[in-house]
């Protein structure tokens, strides 16, 4: 199986701020690398396809870029609403195993 | 718009067999554009892939869980199940339905979830 870490677990930010969540995949994944925001008591949404490709109706502030083993997830300019915990997810082969994910909380 | 809806008992006895169901409404469930997986959330904890079931009628499964595990599409009802047996309380879980799409070249995802029904093991 493809084991898929995030870094960090938790970080701490600013409305306005620009982060960077990371994602390392124990084996090539190529591009094949999804990104998911979960809010609290809420289903996850998905938010990147295809490592860097934008779902429809996401907004522009959040940017996907990697592939092979490593992704990373940038959000430009935190809204108060992007406070949230993130996954990543493979879907390069069975199981499509997601990340621990990264908790995302206001300074 | 369509949507995803979990039902199911919220609470099972050790031993015994969980069963779901995932109510699709405003598609069809024979719609050769997505395949139909099951997700779970441990409370606190993140997601883990349970499995996903294809048009085709191919089925993947978590091998943690592949022995305990079943998945079907009934096209008469519209639905998706998801049955786990001899669970434990390890098993206590959100569990979410969701509904997958291929995205061509960029790959596949989750791009619809259901709400997510909590299940409880205990006895």
């Amino acid at each position: 199986d493809i084991q898929m870490t995030q870094s960090p677990s938790s970080l701490s930010a600013s409305v306005g701020d620009r982060v960077t969540i990371t994602c390392r995949a124990s084996q090539s994944v190529s591009k094949f690398l999804n990104w998911y925001q979960q809010r609290p008591g809420r289903a996850p949404k998905l938010l990147i396809y295809g490592a860097s490709s934008l779902h429809s109706g996401v907004p522009s502030r959040f940017s996907g870029s990697g592939s092979g083993t490593d992704f990373s997830l940038t959000i430009s300019g935190l809204h108060p609403e992007d406070f949230a915990t993130y996954y990543c997810q493979q879907s390069y082969s069975s199981p499509h195993g997601f990340g621990q994910g990264t908790y995302l909380e206001i300074k | 718009q369509p949507q995803l809806q979990e039902s199911g008992p919220g609470l099972v006895r050790p031993s015994e067999t969980l069963s779901l169901t995932c109510a699709v409404s405003g598609d069809s469930v024979s719609n050769r554009t997505y395949y139909w997986g099951w997700i779970r959330q441990p409370p606190g904890k993140g997601l883990e892939w349970i499995g996903t079931i294809y048009y085709s009628g191919s089925k993947y499964f978590n091998p943690s869980l592949k022995s305990r595990v079943t998945i079907a599409v009934d096209t008469s009802k519209n639905h998706v199940s998801l049955e786990l047996n001899s669970v434990t309380a390890a098993d206590t879980a959100v569990f979410y339905c969701a509904r997958g799409l291929w995205f061509g070249d960029f790959g596949d995802a989750f791009d619809l979830w259901g709400q997510g029904t909590l299940v409880t093991v205990s006895s």
